[in-house]
This record gives structure tokens, C-alpha cells and sequence, in this order.
């Protein structure tokens, strides 16, 4: 157990739709990731939060935002679902935002979109 | 962009059997790490290598960061059933913006 906790744990949906997919990092952990791993694109660094603020941007679809919340948790929305957006999510967290810094990764949320 | 391509994507041994995971780049990288990820969970750092030519040993799982810090492979000796998942390597930039890269995997299976 990582400490890192994400819900839902499966979620299906159908194209178009919009979700929000919960994550809580590890007590005191500042720095939250969020990735996508899919078969064909392996794992893939969407968007990092570091104390609420937005630090570092990756392959993150303009579709898709991001918060990190007063509490630390974070939220990622994804909308205007497509079927190409199956896949597994991935939340991280360390304890400061050097990249370097060791990242615990939770155990997922595998969207399947219909 | 930085890439890490990993070699065999797919390997299936019996148990007993050594092995070798290569993962490589044309990009240089200031450290890399190997992840292990089993079925319904999150990769799991193993390892993080730093210095070109370091050699670190984890029971069983040897790794080795290359001279020019390009790539690195992962050895398992006498490979068991527990071994079985998938292993991600994951490079860290030499620049502070830059964000880890993933590898592309490998899916071992070890069978009894």
C-alpha cells in the first residue's frame, strides 16, 4: 500500500460524458501527478500540482483539467469523452516537486468509455 | 523529445532462468529509475541509478546505469513466479522543467 488513494477504482461511461476521477496523495505530501497509461502509449505525465498550483504540464488533452485543493487532493476531469480515452489513470504523489524526488503511485482508475 | 525504448517488450521464462532488460535512449539522463508494476496496482520504485556506470544490487535484480547515462538494464538472476509484471524504466531530465519519462515496458512472466 502506497498510501496514495484514487476513486473510483473502475468506471464506465459512454463518449461524450464528463467525469472526475479523486485522488489523495500520501500524508504530507505536497506534490501531486496525474498519468495515463494506455497500451499503445505507455505511461504518460498528463499534469503535476505542487501545493495547489499548477507546476508542470504534460501530454494533457485541453479536454482534460486539473485542481489540486486546499486539503491536497486532487481531481482530474475529463470531458467530451472518447473511446480513445480507455484507459488506466494514474495519480502520484512525492513530497515536494523536485522531479527527482521519489513519486508513490496509487492504484489507478481504469476508465472504460463506451 | 526524450525517449526510452525497452527491450524484450515481452518475455516468458521458467522459473530458475536469468534474464536482462534493456532500456535505452539517445538522451541523455541525469538519473534513471526501474519501476515494477503488477496487475490492478501502481508501479513500485525499485531502483534509481545516478552516476554513469553505477551498479546497484537489489537480492536478485542487479541494475546498471550506462557510461554515458543513455541507458541501463536490468539482470534477474534464477527468476521466480513473484517476479511476474510488468517493468518500466523512467528517466529523469538533465533539466529541471523536464518531467520523468517513462519507458515503453516490458511484461515478464515467469512460470513455475
Amino acid at each position: 500500500d502506497s498510501g496514495v488513494t484514487q476513486t473510483p477504482k473502475h468506471l464506465i461511461t459512454a463518449t461524450g460524458q464528463r467525469v472526475t476521477l479523486r485522488c489523495s496523495p500520501r500524508s504530507g505530501d505536497l506534490s501531486v501527478y496525474w498519468y495515463q497509461q494506455s497500451l499503445d502509449q505507455g505511461l504518460q505525465f498528463l499534469i503535476q500540482y505542487y501545493n495547489g498550483e499548477e507546476r508542470a504540464k504534460g501530454n494533457i488533452l485541453e479536454r482534460f483539467s486539473a485542481q489540486q485543493f486546499p486539503d491536497l487532493h486532487s481531481e482530474l476531469n475529463l470531458s467530451s469523452l472518447e473511446l480513445g480515452d480507455s484507459a488506466l489513470y494514474f495519480c502520484a504523489s512525492s513530497v515536494a516537486y523536485d522531479k527527482k524526488e521519489t513519486q508513490y503511485f496509487g492504484p489507478g482508475t481504469r476508465l472504460l468509455v463506451l | 523529445t526524450q525517449l526510452l525504448e525497452q527491450s524484450p517488450q515481452f518475455l516468458s521464462i521458467q522459473e530458475g532462468e536469468n534474464l536482462t532488460v534493456y532500456c535505452n535512449s539517445s538522451s541523455v539522463f541525469s538519473s534513471l529509475q526501474w519501476y515494477r508494476q503488477e496487475p490492478g496496482e501502481g508501479p513500485v520504485l525499485l531502483v534509481t541509478v545516478v552516476t554513469g556506470g553505477e551498479v546497484k544490487k537489489l537480492k536478485r535484480l542487479t541494475f546498471q546505469f550506462g557510461d554515458a547515462r543513455k541507458d541501463s538494464s536490468l539482470h534477474i538472476t534464477a527468476a521466480q513466479p513473484g517476479d511476474t509484471g510488468l517493468y518500466l524504466c523512467a528517466g529523469v531530465g538533465t533539466y529541471n522543467t523536464d518531467k520523468l519519462i517513462f519507458g515503453t515496458g516490458t511484461r515478464l512472466q515467469v512460470f513455475p
